[in-house]
């Protein structure tokens, strides 16, 4: 198993442009979850999806940010426009149903905002 | 909503020393308990987990317990090494419908030679 893949790994890009970020889940995952990493905030969940349709999307701090889930291989999470302070490190992660099953982790795409 | 408390870091240990990373929580429902751990540079990884009451789950030497009566699963290993320096994150995973892991705040421990 390949397990969670993203990309870029990494992205710099100037304040004011759009970002995308990609992700593609284990197969047979039905759980995706996308965080964002700072040393000030830690780990934030901003947004997941079950079987492709958004759950929970209290996370995503402002209208700036979308997330697209079009199919069970692929998701997006969209910056526009993007400003210095989302410079983090956003991980896509998926998992199985159940309480017991874990969360499977990219490697995340470290994003710096010029 | 589901919640951690992780000790403070950043740890710093010599080689072989005894490790304790104390987590405590509150969540929803019966939760399963995860520790994972993440390598500078690299996502996370699971390290262990324990699904019910009493459980203990272990993995490379490291083993943490489900203590539901405390609410606790404190992350312990006899003999750290330097290849043990990462960040540490405890996570609940509640029960119902709430699928989501909620992290503390992780736990820097650097181990030296």
């Amino acid at each position: 198993d390949a397990g969670v893949i993203q990309s870029p790994r990494h992205e710099v890009t100037e304040m004011g442009q759009e970002v995308t970020l990609r992700c593609k889940p284990i197969s047979g995952h039905d759980y995706l979850f996308w965080y964002r990493q700072t040393m000030m905030r830690g780990l934030e969940l901003l947004i997941y999806f079950n079987n492709n349709v958004p759950i929970d999307d209290s996370g995503m701090p402002e209208d700036r940010f979308s997330a697209k889930m079009p199919n069970a291989s692929f998701s997006t999470l969209k910056i526009q426009p993007s400003e210095p302070r989302d410079s983090a490190v956003y991980f896509c992660a998926s998992s199985l149903t159940g309480r017991s099953d874990p969360l499977h982790f990219g490697n995340g795409t470290r994003l710096t905002v010029t | 909503g589901d919640s951690v408390t992780q000790m403070e870091g950043p740890v710093t240990l010599s080689e072989e020393a005894f490790l304790t990373i104390n987590c405590t929580y509150t969540a929803t429902g019966y939760p399963s308990l995860f520790w994972y751990v993440q390598y500078p540079g690299e996502g996370l990884q699971l390290l262990l987990k324990a699904t019910k009451a009493d459980d203990k789950g272990s993995n490379k030497g490291f083993e943490a317990t489900y203590r539901k009566e405390t609410t606790s699963f404190h992350l312990e290993k006899g003999s750290v090494q330097v290849s043990d320096s990462a960040v540490y994150f405890c996570a609940p995973k509640g029960g119902g419908s709430n699928y989501k892991l909620t992290f503390g705040k992780g736990t820097l421990l650097t181990v030296n030679p």
